[in-house]
């Protein structure tokens, strides 16, 4: 089965310094691949997604993505976090006719 | 344009209740969907529709039914609440993409907040 993993509960990162939030997909057919924000008692709000094409995404907020096909990842970045990034990050593979979620990275800016 | 519309945002039941979801979107898109939200577990897909007349079961359907009459609407029924169904509920829509057959970003509505006694 589809699969998406986060290795991270948790990720805290200093105001102004760069972030990272993991993600990797078992490997089925081409990837169709999303990242998506929740902050505290709101929905999912779409950040960026990769279909084809360069490996770099850029989305929403200064957010980007790197696609690697050989390590199987999708990992979220941005290159000078900001407090109001601390939020529920979820990464998402399309598969099938749905869409499968990974459980979620917990992303503490502290000031 | 509204987006996707969920009622109520809070709901208390005791076991053995049942109750309906409401979700709602009106930006005429094809697909839309239900997950709940239980902590560390991300989120998993109860049911889908990919049009009016047609549904099919996720990951979670048990406990749960739904149906599609309109492109619009898409209510989520618990049949007999149990506490296990305690959970925030998202109703999510999206539209097809043009070429290659799968849907494009799915919208999410605010959630609904179930606590079942």
């Amino acid at each position: 089965a589809q699969s998406v993993a986060q290795p991270e509960d948790q990720v805290n990162v200093a105001e102004g310094n760069p972030l990272t939030v993991k993600c990797t997909y078992s490997v089925s057919g081409n990837p169709y691949l999303f990242w998506y924000v929740q902050y505290p008692n709101r929905g999912l709000q779409f950040l960026l997604k990769y279909i084809t094409g360069d490996n770099l995404v850029k989305g929403s907020y200064g957010f980007e993505a790197e696609f690697n096909k050989s390590q199987t990842s999708f990992h979220l970045k941005k290159p000078s976090a900001l407090v109001s990034d601390s939020a529920l990050y979820f990464c998402a593979d399309y598969y099938g006719q749905n869409f499968v979620f990974g459980p979620g990275t917990r992303l503490s800016v502290l000031p | 344009n509204a987006g996707v519309t969920q009622t109520p945002k809070f709901q208390v039941l005791k076991t053995g209740q049942s109750m309906t979801l409401q979700c709602a979107q009106d930006m005429n898109h094809e697909y839309m969907s239900w997950y709940r939200q239980d902590p560390g577990m991300g989120l998993r897909l109860i049911h889908y529709s990919v049009g009016a007349g047609i549904t099919d079961q996720g990951e979670v359907p048990n406990g749960y039914n739904v149906s599609r009459s309109t492109t619009e609407d898409f209510p989520l029924r618990l049949l007999s609440a149990a506490p296990s169904q305690t959970s925030v509920y998202f109703c999510a829509s999206s539209s097809p993409m043009i070429a290659g057959g799968r849907t494009d970003t799915q919208y999410f509505g605010p959630g609904t907040r179930l606590t079942v006694l």
